[in-house]
């Protein structure tokens, strides 16, 4: 099943703080996060291994919970280049990537 | 990082006919690589895992003799669309994995199929 992302889409003034969620209903090996402009592929942002860690990239962050299989993707200081939708990827040991139903994310200035 | 090509970008085509895509890895091998197919205002969805040298797998509801998929080489898969019809334009995209990486699927650029 397709793990659940919250919310579907938010709408963010240039400078504030974003978290996005990814749920899922199957045990995690990994979770991957994506971000995508429209029209193009996505574009990967981190990968995060089962173990609970955290893991940062300028200012975007996100953390894994092995055990409730969620993940979460922190987004402070938003920018303008940030907006997209961002999709989470959960493999569960079999190399095979399951993405997220999505969060649309629209910084304004 | 590794890069993943894909061709062509666009294609359009007419209903009843068939259409490949290319899908190649530049600067590294991959024996396995990853077919999506990814409609507007949707996710991703996994069509079909490409294998070097033997069979791909498709996931449930995914028609093998209608989307032919050949992994003729380590740097080269290959999609084909035959007899496409409307409802299969989408956007198609594939992947692959760096073998030894850290676990990073690499994408490529994607293609446009329009289906009149």
């Amino acid at each position: 099943q397709q793990p659940v992302q919250s919310p579907q889409a938010v709408i963010l003034r240039e400078g504030e703080d974003a978290v996005i969620n990814c749920s899922s209903s199957k045990a995690l090996y990994s979770v991957h996060w994506y971000r995508q402009k429209h029209g193009e592929a996505p574009v990967f942002l981190m990968i995060l291994l089962k173990g609970g860690e955290q893991k940062g990239h300028e200012k975007i962050s996100a953390s894994f919970n092995e055990k409730k299989q969620q993940s979460s993707l922190y987004l402070t200081a938003s920018q303008l280049s940030y907006s997209g939708t961002y999709f989470c990827g959960t493999e569960g040991g079999n190399e095979k990537l399951t993405f997220g139903t999505g969060t649309r994310l629209t910084i304004i200035p | 990082g590794a890069v993943v090509s894909q061709h062509p970008s666009r294609v359009i085509c007419k209903s009843g006919t068939s259409v490949k895509i290319e899908c190649r890895s530049l600067d590294f091998q991959a024996t396995t690589m990853f077919w999506y197919r990814q409609f507007p205002k949707q996710s991703l969805m996994l069509m079909a895992t490409s294998n070097e040298g033997s069979k791909a797998t498709y996931e449930q509801g995914v028609e093998k003799d209608k989307f032919l998929i050949n992994h003729a080489s380590l740097t080269l898969s290959t999609l084909t669309v035959t007899s496409a019809h409307p409802e299969d334009s989408s956007f198609y995209i594939c992947s692959a994995w760096v073998a030894g990486g850290p676990g990073e699927q690499f994408f490529g650029p994607g293609t446009r199929l329009t289906v009149l």
